[in-house]
């Protein structure tokens, strides 16, 4: 059975600090998503990476795969108070069947930015 | 565009009542997830469904719970019989279901069993 451990459950930094989750999953998949989500709210996809060494940026959130190691990394850059919320990650274990499959979800991380 | 739609937003049963729960896909959209949150946990995976198909049901409860997309009208999930332990947030994604690997996740549903 497939699993996903996220890292650390929750986070609390200031304003302007750097700080990583981290991802690890159990089985091989070529196919992460992170996920916001807000108090209440939906899921926010922020990125999807498709393969080994694949990185992605976005604002002040960059998004890697290291699928040899099975993990993945969300790394925050001189974090603001708007990006308070829980991060999941998700693998898709699809393989290349080009559809998509259900989503595996970690057990997200809570991020609290204090001023 | 309109994204993934679910209703009602919000819904409230008695124990033992039935619970109703729609989605309708994304617009050109043909494959159907939903998943369930418990307060303060992870999305869990419960069903995939293409149009009058269920391609896999592996996360469903073997009772009480049921899914359908019929080829007309939005995707149900059903609880029959619910207990306070159905209490949660029930979401409900699309995807193309061909080269295109994004799920799409509705605003959800959060049932409140009394």
């Amino acid at each position: 059975e497939l699993k996903v451990e996220q890292n650390p459950l929750f986070l609390s930094m200031q304003e302007g600090k750097n700080y990583t989750i981290y991802c690890n999953y159990s089985t091989t998949s070529d196919r992460l998503y992170w996920y916001r989500q807000d108090p209440g709210k939906s899921l926010e996809s922020l990125f999807v990476l498709l393969s080994n060494g694949a990185v992605k940026q976005e604002g002040r959130l960059m998004a890697s795969l290291d699928t040899k190691a099975r993990l993945s990394t969300l790394h925050i850059t001189a974090a603001v108070h708007d990006l308070s919320a829980t991060y999941f990650c998700a693998v898709d274990m699809s393989g290349d069947t080009g559809t998509a499959s259900k989503l595996t979800f970690g057990t997200g991380t809570r991020l609290q930015v204090t001023l | 565009n309109a994204g993934v739609m679910q209703n009602p937003r919000h819904l409230v049963r008695r124990r033992g009542q039935e619970a109703r729960l729609r989605c309708s896909p994304m617009k050109g959209h043909s494959h159907v997830y939903w998943y369930r949150q418990l307060p303060e946990e992870g999305l869990k995976f419960m069903v995939y469904l293409q149009k009058e198909n269920i391609i896999d049901e592996s996360g469903m409860p073997k009772e009480r719970f049921s899914a359908e997309f019929p080829k007309e009208g939005p995707s149900i999930l059903r609880i029959q019989q619910v207990v306070r332990g159905d209490s949660a947030a029930y979401f409900c994604a699309s995807s193309r279901g061909i080269i295109s690997y994004e799920q799409y996740f509705g605003p959800g549903t959060r049932l409140t069993v009394t």
